[in-house]
């Protein structure tokens, strides 16, 4: 069955500008997690989405935000980009149901680079 | 805050050495999950180990999970250049459902050179 695909793979904005990612699960799974991926801090959690309900969130500020719709596919956005802001952002799946592995199925991930 | 400390950072050997990579915590997890994840690419999971002790193989790479859940390591036996790739540990908390969360270590970059 088809991987978890990411839209776009790589994108350049400026700073002050606002961005918009997305994110299809593998089908049949009902969670979405998305993570920032930078060479200095590595992986970190953004955020968790289950039924278009946000249920877990990182340590990230208000101009990163996400949803997701009924169809489980799932949208990140960056608001008032700033150059730190450049990084590799890395959408996972899972079923999301109780009892599942816990393994995080990831996409190839968004370059998203802010001049 | 969990945190998990990689060691090394950087590993270049030769093909046929032998290597560990460490990964180590403060905090208790309640399991662990070794990623390998190549340029352009997502992380892909190796092994989830969840039981204090344990010892998991996968053809030539041994996982084990300390037996205080704190700390794990991987050893690659014999390595080959299809091996390299950035090796990731990541932790899930231990404090109850995690919903997609888990604690990543900063990553092995590991050069197998034929």
């Amino acid at each position: 069955k088809a991987g978890v695909t990411q839209t776009p793979r790589y994108l350049i904005k400026t700073r002050g500008q606002q961005v918009t990612l997305s994110c299809s699960p593998i089908s049949g799974h009902r969670s979405v997690s998305w993570y920032q991926q930078t060479p200095g801090q590595g992986l970190q959690f953004l955020f968790e989405y289950f039924s278009e309900t946000q249920r877990n969130k990182g340590n990230f500020p208000g101009r990163f935000s996400g949803r997701q719709f009924s169809n489980s596919r799932s949208e990140m956005n960056v608001s008032t980009l700033e150059l730190g802001d450049s990084a590799l952002y890395l959408c996972a799946s899972t079923p999301g149901l109780a009892g599942d592995t816990g393994e995080l199925f990831f996409g190839e991930g968004s370059r998203l680079t802010v001049l | 805050t969990q945190l998990l400390e990689q060691s090394p950072q950087f590993l270049s050997i030769q093909e046929g050495e032998n290597l560990t990579v460490y990964c180590n915590s403060s905090s208790v997890f309640s399991s662990l999950q070794w990623y390998r994840q190549e340029p352009g690419e997502g992380p892909v999971l190796l092994v989830t180990v969840v039981t204090g002790g344990e010892v998991k193989k996968l053809k030539r790479l041994t996982f084990q999970f300390g037996d205080a859940r704190k700390d794990s390591s991987l050893h690659i036996t014999a390595a080959q250049p299809g091996d390299t790739g950035l090796y990731l540990c990541a932790g899930e908390g231990a404090g109850g459902t995690s919903y997609g969360k888990l604690t990543f270590g900063q990553g092995t970059i590991l050069t197998v050179h034929p």
